[in-house]
């Protein structure tokens, strides 16, 4: 079975400090995608990045970093001189192709979220 | 800008009255979704479109019910409200033409049950 944890349920910084989400998965597969999205108080979920198994190098987008890991199973979140508009719960998530019933049939396995919170 | 949209943003409902959640598309995606997602959790999928062909979550009440008459439009169809289906509801896209692709969410409907 596929699962994501995300350990930290609420975490609170203070504008621009740097601030790291955890995320952990679980799959027997070895071929298998991991994402992070990002919800917003508006209720929307906002993709933010997709990342495959066979790719392990770190990517970085502005303030935003992702470390991947597969030693230790790992897809981490870093987001540098955090802003108050990074506040939002953010979901770890994975599919695989165990996942998938037929071609195209994607099914994201959600981690259980981290609540960021920046204080002015 | 193409996108998901979702009417009503809030719909309140009573117990046991019939409500449909409606999602809009100009993404022209193959894939249609729609998850449950209650207070402080992740979301839940429901079930899914994949064009016309349908594919129910094995742990999905019967009361809940979905309807795709065209690419563009899908909708969720509760047909006895109960107090614990309130909760956002949120539909999503993918293309669907190749593997693993990232899900496109619409900003949610929240169902509130009198």
């Amino acid at each position: 079975a596929q699962k994501v944890t995300q350990a930290q349920t609420e975490i609170s910084v203070v504008e621009k400090e740097d601030v790291t989400l955890d995320c952990v998965y679980e799959t027997r597969d070895t071929t298998y995608y991991l994402f992070w999205y990002k919800q917003p108080p508006s209720g929307e979920l906002v993709f933010l990045i997709r990342r495959n198994s066979f790719d392990e190098q770190n990517e970085i987008s502005g303030r935003y970093s992702w470390n991947f890991q597969k030693s230790t199973s790992s897809f981490n979140f870093t987001i540098t001189a955090s802003q108050v508009v990074d506040s939002a719960v953010y979901f770890c998530a994975l599919t695989t192709s165990l996942t998938i019933s037929n071609f195209g049939n994607e099914k994201l396995t959600f981690g259980t979220g981290t609540r960021l919170t920046i204080i002015p | 800008d193409a996108m998901v949209i979702q009417n009503p943003r809030y719909q309140v409902t009573q117990f046991g009255k019939p409500v449909t959640l409606s999602c809009s598309q100009t993404l022209n995606h193959n894939v249609m979704y729609w998850y449950q997602q209650k207070s402080s959790q992740a979301p839940k999928l429901l079930f899914h479109y994949y064009d016309k062909d349908f594919n129910n979550e094995a742990d999905t009440p019967d009361n809940f019910q979905s309807r795709r008459p065209n690419t563009s439009f899908c909708f969720l169809d509760i047909r006895s409200p109960g107090l614990g289906d309130a909760a956002m509801y949120l539909c999503a896209t993918s293309e669907g033409d190749t593997e693993y692709n990232e899900q496109f969410f619409g900003p949610g409907t929240r169902l509130t049950v009198l």
